[in-house]
């Protein structure tokens, strides 16, 4: 079944670690996404990456970073420069620009 | 700025039919679409706007009027599984969606 996969669902750290969250897809997506939900706000933009080894950033950039080393691969790394990491961030991919988004499951990350 | 404003949360009754309303302001148009989200879940794709009037699909349908930056997604013979956050977000000149914050909407037996 293609799909994408985020894991783990829940991560909880403590302030000052760094943490990477997995994202992976079999659905020969292109186009890969970062996002993070937050209560009462719209989905905000982290990173994405339209081609192997090329990333920009979104809205909300400083205090992570990403990689593209493989087409189904687009890891997270939450840095402890994230004033607020705690959230819920989700993975997307698509073909391309117009079309739609498919979202992985999420992680919901607590810092403490 | 660019902004999307969707109601925060709405309540319909189990069989009937509501209205989600979207209206946004953005540079430039490249699309609207319609997003469902259980509560803890991942948003699955419910419909795509890209030109003005009525899409249908099955017990949903969408509304889009680009001169009045309008958009509905109609919900006819509402179930309880219905009972979701439906995000509405637009494909903007650079073709980044941006997300309204979502509509909770709550079905009643």
């Amino acid at each position: 079944d293609g799909g994408i996969t985020q894991s783990p669902k829940y991560l909880f750290r403590k302030e000052g670690q760094n943490v990477t969250l997995s994202c992976e897809q079999n659905l020969n997506h292109d186009a890969m996404y970062w996002y993070r939900q937050d209560p009462g706000q719209g989905l905000r933009l982290i990173y994405y990456s339209q081609i192997v080894n090329d990333f920009q950033k979104g809205d909300i950039a400083e205090g992570y970073s990403v990689s593209r080393e493989k087409k189904e691969s687009f890891p997270l790394t939450v840095t402890s420069a994230q004033k607020n990491p705690t959230a819920f961030y989700l993975c997307a991919s698509s073909t391309g620009d117009v079309n739609e988004q498919y979202f992985g499951p999420g992680t919901r990350l607590t810092v403490t | 700025g660019q902004n999307i404003d969707q109601p925060t949360e709405m309540t319909a009754t189990e069989g009937a039919i509501v209205q989600i309303n979207c209206t946004y302001q953005t540079s430039g148009f490249n699309g609207l679409f319609w997003y469902q989200q259980h509560a803890g879940e991942a948003p699955t794709f419910l419909s795509y706007n890209v030109l003005d009037g009525l899409e249908e699909k099955g017990r949903f349908s969408s509304f889009l009027s680009r001169s009045k930056g309008y958009s509905y997604l109609l919900l006819k013979e509402l179930q309880m599984k219905d009972s979701a956050s439906y995000l509405c977000a637009v494909m903007d000149s650079n073709y980044q969606l941006i997300w309204g914050a979502g509509t909770k909407l709550i079905i009643k037996p």
